[in-house]
């Protein structure tokens, strides 16, 4: 069936420092590939998506990567700063939205 | 502004009394869903719906019902809630095409005594 899974379930990081976030799918049907950021007590917001005719994305210091061969899809933030704290989400688009469990990312001072 | 409702954002109930939480989207998207949230589980599609009067259920529909009797709105409904259904729900809607990015209402924290 569809599953997405998702790596590491936290991460800390020093503010500054790079964090990469790995995600899995079991399913090769799907073409669409969501992040989502959720601040403590608010609403999952898109951040950056990717399609499947792409590698990679970019949006200034957030990008996305996708192998499909390997069914495996990556988020790298660079220069983390505290307001980077949250909780992220993937995602694969099947007939519905398949999340992974989420990663709680904590960016120190 | 395009946007995603839903009412009320917290209710405290008890254990048999019906409920309906109601979300409405003013983006004219075909495909509405509902989740729950609880810690360390992540989001859980309850159901979802690809347009008008048609429904499907989700990984977890047990225990709640849902309506799409027009485009705009989607409400989920407990006939009788269970202190397991305490959580936080979230509605959301995207047009139906592959790659339609998905909005999420603000959420509506339940707490069944």
């Amino acid at each position: 069936g569809e599953n997405v899974e998702q790596h590491p379930s936290t991460l800390s990081v020093q503010e500054g420092d790079s964090a990469v976030i790995k995600c899995t799918y079991s399913d090769s049907a799907s073409n669409y590939f969501p992040w989502y950021k959720q601040e403590l007590g608010k609403r999952p917001q898109l951040i950056i998506d990717i399609r499947s005719n792409v590698g990679e994305k970019k949006d200034q210091r957030i990008a996305v990567t996708l192998n499909k061969t390997a069914k495996h899809f990556s988020l790298h933030i660079t220069e983390t700063q505290p307001e980077d704290s949250a909780v992220y989400f993937c995602a694969a688009l099947y007939d519905k939205v398949i999340f992974g469990p989420g990663t709680s990312l904590s960016v120190i001072p | 502004e395009a946007q995603v409702t839903q009412n009320p954002r917290y209710l405290i109930t008890v254990t048999g009394k019906k409920l309906t939480v109601t979300c409405s989207q003013n983006m004219n998207h075909e495909y509405m869903s509902w989740y729950r949230q609880d810690p360390g589980l992540g989001l859980r599609q309850i159901y979802y719906s690809m347009n008008v009067e048609v429904t499907d259920k989700g990984d977890v529909p047990e225990g709640y019902k849902v309506s799409r009797k027009e485009k705009r709105n989607f409400p989920l409904i407990l006939e009788s809630p269970s202190p397991n259904q305490t959580s936080l729900y979230f509605c959301a809607s995207r047009y139906r095409q592959a790659g339609g990015t998905q909005y999420f209402g603000p959420g509506t924290r339940l707490t069944v005594l």
